[in-house]
Formats: structure tokens, C-alpha cells, sequence
């Protein structure tokens, strides 16, 4: 099973809707993030969590929102989505308590289409 | 504030054949680490190989090694005896340790022919 897991994998939404993307770990780290990719631009990071009571934003927050559940459970939401949220969205984990603490491991993505 | 840039849209290699992908950053971290992680057509991303800034011995995976070049904030990605799977998008990103960040390229389309 893959360490990383998102929900759904692709989703095709309309201007407006509120959208929650999800995103589980059983690698037992503490960090989690969310980006999103477009053609040419890479990866950009939307939120950032520490632990479940540290949420930070990131380069580009407005339009989202987040939830830390619990250590494993990072959910990112639209709250009224719109055309230029069209991207690919990465969830990735790392953990702190290792030398490898930078290194981050990413989820499938979530291919999002707003129309 | 980070940034990374990656000025080769595209490459390409024949099969056997060895490939550098270029990446040059700025960083205003002390502390940070460089990496280079592999998108292929089925989008996870796939982490390739870690540097660590303090150390001076360029990292080795296999067929991929890097040459860092810390004063001229450069981290080149070299593929030797390339394989067809080795085709995808290639990122270079850097992160610090400061608050466990990445900043990535904008990426290079690795084309390996036959």
C-alpha cells in the first residue's frame, strides 16, 4: 500500500462549489504539505503543517483553507473554487525527527478541473 | 526567500547516451539541502537524489550523480547510460532547514530516444 494516499485522484468540479481534497500518510511523520503544480511554474506550496496544532500558508494561500485531523490527515479545501484553481495538487510528508528532515515524500496528486 | 531555476525547458538523449540537466539557486539559508526529483507520465513525484550543502563529496544514486557547485549556487543532474524509463519531468528544489520548506524549478521534459 502507498504511503502517501490522496482523494480523490481526479476531480472535475463547476465555479463556486466548495471542493476537499484529502490526503492520508502512514509513514508516521509529523510534517505534512500542500502544492499545487501548473505547466512551467513547478511546484508551488499552498499550506504547511508542523504538527496538528502548527498550520502555516505558504507562497499561495488565498483561495484555500486547510485541516490538520490528526497527524496523518491533511485536507485542503476550495471553499468556491474557480477556473485558475485548475492544477495539479500534491500532498507530501517529511519528518522531523530524522537527519533526512528536509527530505519530502509525495502523495499520487489530485488532478482538479474547475469549470 | 528561495529560488531555483532550471533554464532548459527541454532535453533529449539516445538510449546509453549521458545527460546533464542544469539547476542554479539562491538561498539565503545558512543550512539547506538541494534535491532532484523525477515526474513521469504517471505524475508521482519520485525523489532522485539529496544533497546536503555543508558537504563538499557530490551525491551518487546509481546512474545519477550531481555536481554541486556551492559558490556558484549551481546543482547539476547527471544521468549516465540512459534508460528509456528515465523519461519525465526532472525538478530541482531547495529547502532549508530553517522551516522545512521546498522551493522548486520550473522544471526540464527529459526525452530519451531508442
Amino acid at each position: 500500500d502507498a504511503d502517501v494516499t490522496q482523494t480523490p485522484r481526479n476531480r472535475i468540479t463547476k465555479t463556486g462549489k466548495r471542493i476537499m481534497l484529502e490526503c492520508s500518510q502512514t509513514k508516521g511523520h509529523d510534517r505534512m504539505y500542500w502544492y499545487r503544480q501548473d505547466p512551467g511554474l513547478g511546484l508551488r506550496l499552498i499550506y504547511y503543517s508542523f504538527d496538528v496544532k502548527d498550520i502555516n500558508k505558504g507562497e499561495i494561500s488565498d483561495g484555500y483553507s486547510v485541516s490538520r485531523q490528526a497527524q496523518a490527515k491533511f485536507s485542503l479545501s476550495l471553499e468556491s473554487a474557480i477556473p485558475n484553481q485548475t492544477a495539479l495538487y500534491f500532498c507530501a510528508t517529511s519528518d522531523s525527527g530524522t537527519d533526512y528532515q528536509e527530505t519530502q515524500y509525495f502523495g499520487p496528486g489530485t488532478r482538479l478541473l474547475v469549470l | 526567500a528561495q529560488t531555483v531555476t532550471q533554464s532548459q525547458p527541454e532535453m533529449s538523449v539516445q538510449e546509453a547516451e549521458t545527460v546533464t540537466l542544469s539547476c542554479t539557486y539562491d538561498t539565503s539559508e545558512s543550512d539547506y539541502y538541494l534535491f532532484w526529483y523525477k515526474q513521469p507520465p504517471s505524475r508521482q513525484m519520485i525523489l532522485v537524489i539529496r544533497q546536503e550543502a555543508y558537504k563538499q563529496q557530490n551525491a551518487t544514486e546509481n546512474r545519477f550523480s550531481v555536481n554541486f557547485q556551492k559558490a556558484a549556487k549551481s546543482f547539476s543532474l547527471k544521468i549516465s547510460d540512459s534508460q528509456l524509463g528515465d523519461a519525465a519531468m526532472y525538478f530541482c528544489a531547495s529547502g532549508g532547514t530553517s522551516y522545512g520548506k521546498l522551493t522548486f524549478g520550473q522544471g526540464t521534459i527529459l526525452t530519451v530516444h531508442p
